[in-house]
């Protein structure tokens, strides 16, 4: 079974850059997380999406970040403009449903640095 | 808000040694899933381990179990005849049963397994 993928792995831009992840969750599952790990730090849930809808973007800070999951299968998430304490590794996960017995499968991350 | 301290960085051990790894969290939730994830260099995020706050008995999975102390708010790892392969950033993380089903995680544990 493929796992959660995302692309890229790397990217650096500078500051005030507009910036894209992906990630395309394993199939079937119905519930996507995006996740910030700052340097040092546990990951942060920034957005919880069930199907195509948004579940929770509390931690999501909507001036500069926004997320969609148009299909409800992958998702794209965007930062316009990038700020320096953007750098962070940025995580996708996906689990068949939105409860703790659904085990959430995390990928690879993307490592996000600007200058 | 729920909130999860590990509060040792880092530990070390020799290979085949046991360890304990240390993790308390604040919820004013009387039920709750809590979770060990493993972070090696470089790969991705695996769940370890799975305790249901309801559940007395503690959980294991083969070498990995823990010991959870509901009323203290505590929940660490112990990790028996340590091998190479679990040297990794460990992150215990809290999630409710009821609303929000976000994992909110602690800052990590580095374990290093010396040979």
């Amino acid at each position: 079974e493929a796992g959660v993928a995302q692309s890229p792995r790397y990217k650096i831009i500078e500051k005030r850059q507009s910036v894209a992840f992906w990630c395309n969750p394993i199939s079937g599952h119905a519930t996507l997380y995006w996740y910030q790990q700052i340097l040092g730090q546990g990951p942060k849930l920034l957005i919880q999406f069930q199907n195509n809808g948004v579940v929770d973007d509390s931690q999501l800070p909507k001036d500069r970040f926004s997320a969609e999951r148009l299909k409800g299968v992958d998702s794209t998430l965007k930062i316009q403009p990038a700020k320096l304490e953007d750098s962070a590794v940025y995580l996708c996960a996906s689990s068949l449903a939105l409860d703790g017995h659904n085990e959430q499968f995390f990928g690879p991350g993307t490592r996000l640095t600007v200058l | 808000a729920q909130t999860v301290t590990q509060s040792q960085p880092e530990m070390s051990v020799q290979e085949a040694e046991t360890v304990t790894l240390s993790c308390t969290y604040d919820t004013s939730e009387s039920n709750y899933y809590l979770f060990w994830y493993k972070q090696p260099p470089s790969r991705q995020m695996i769940l370890v381990i799975r305790q249901e706050a309801y559940k007395q008995q503690n959980a294991t999975e083969n070498r990995f179990s823990v010991n959870f102390q509901k009323a203290a708010k505590s929940f660490s790892l112990k990790i028996s005849d340590s091998q190479l392969g679990d040297t990794a950033m460990y992150f215990c993380a809290f999630m409710r049963i009821q609303g929000a089903q976000k994992l909110v995680f602690g800052q990590g544990t580095r374990l290093t397994i010396n040979p």
